[in-house]
């Protein structure tokens, strides 16, 4: 079956620190693989995404690389700030099942001055 | 403009009210998604319009009703809802119903039954 896995939070971090999100997945089919974010008290925005194998996904200084030898989809950023403290949803997308997602259980990230 | 707007933001409702959350998007958009999402939680999917017609019914129960009147529009109609039930309300859509698709999510009804 397809399904998502995601490192566990809550995650700490200090201003201008080096962030990493593990998401790895099993998929039945070819894979679409996106990540998203949710502010407190909002909905879930795109954050990057990547529909085939060694695709780089990036936006705000965030990337993540489609990796189907490790079936993996880390999330990373060089310098993180206060205001990317939100909660992070790895997800996927399968030919099998069309648009229907798949969602990580999401890392909070809290990021202090 | 991708933006997919909710109201209300917040909703109050008891146990025996019948009350309806609307989703609205004007991106030509053509799969509308209903998620329900507890706290600390990833969203669960509860129901998919595909081109105006119910695709996917996420064996939700029946006080749940869902209606697409248009391809811009799509309704929750809560009846007799549950303690439980309450929890953020997500609607989304989709330009179609392939796997790259990305999905545009609205800022969520807040709902509390009491």
């Amino acid at each position: 079956g397809n399904s998502v896995t995601q490192m566990e939070g809550p995650v700490t971090l200090s201003e201008e620190a080096f962030l990493t999100i593990n998401c790895t997945y099993t998929a039945t089919g070819y894979p679409s693989l996106f990540w998203y974010v949710q502010y407190p008290g909002e909905g879930l925005q795109l954050l990057l995404k990547a529909t085939k194998a060694d695709d780089k996904g990036s936006n705000k200084g965030f990337e993540a690389t489609y990796r189907k030898e490790t079936t993996s989809f880390h999330l990373e950023k060089g310098s993180v700030q206060v205001s990317d403290s939100a909660v992070y949803f790895c997800a996927l997308t399968d030919t099998s099942t069309g648009n229907q997602f798949y969602f990580g259980t999401g890392t909070s990230l809290t990021v202090i001055p | 403009d991708t933006e997919v707007t909710q109201t209300p933001k917040h909703l109050v409702m008891g146990m025996t009210n019948k009350k309806s959350l609307k989703c609205e998007q004007h991106m030509g958009h053509r799969a509308m998604y209903w998620y329900k999402q507890k706290a600390k939680k990833p969203p669960e999917l509860m129901f998919v319009y595909s081109y105006e017609k119910l695709s996917i019914n996420e064996s939700v129960p029946s006080r749940f009703s869902p209606e697409c009147p248009n391809s811009s529009l799509l309704n929750l109609h809560l009846h007799a809802l549950q303690p439980e039930d309450s929890a953020l309300y997500l609607c989304a859509s989709s330009l179609g119903g392939t796997r790259t698709d990305t999905q545009y999510f609205g800022p969520g009804t807040r709902l509390t039954v009491l």
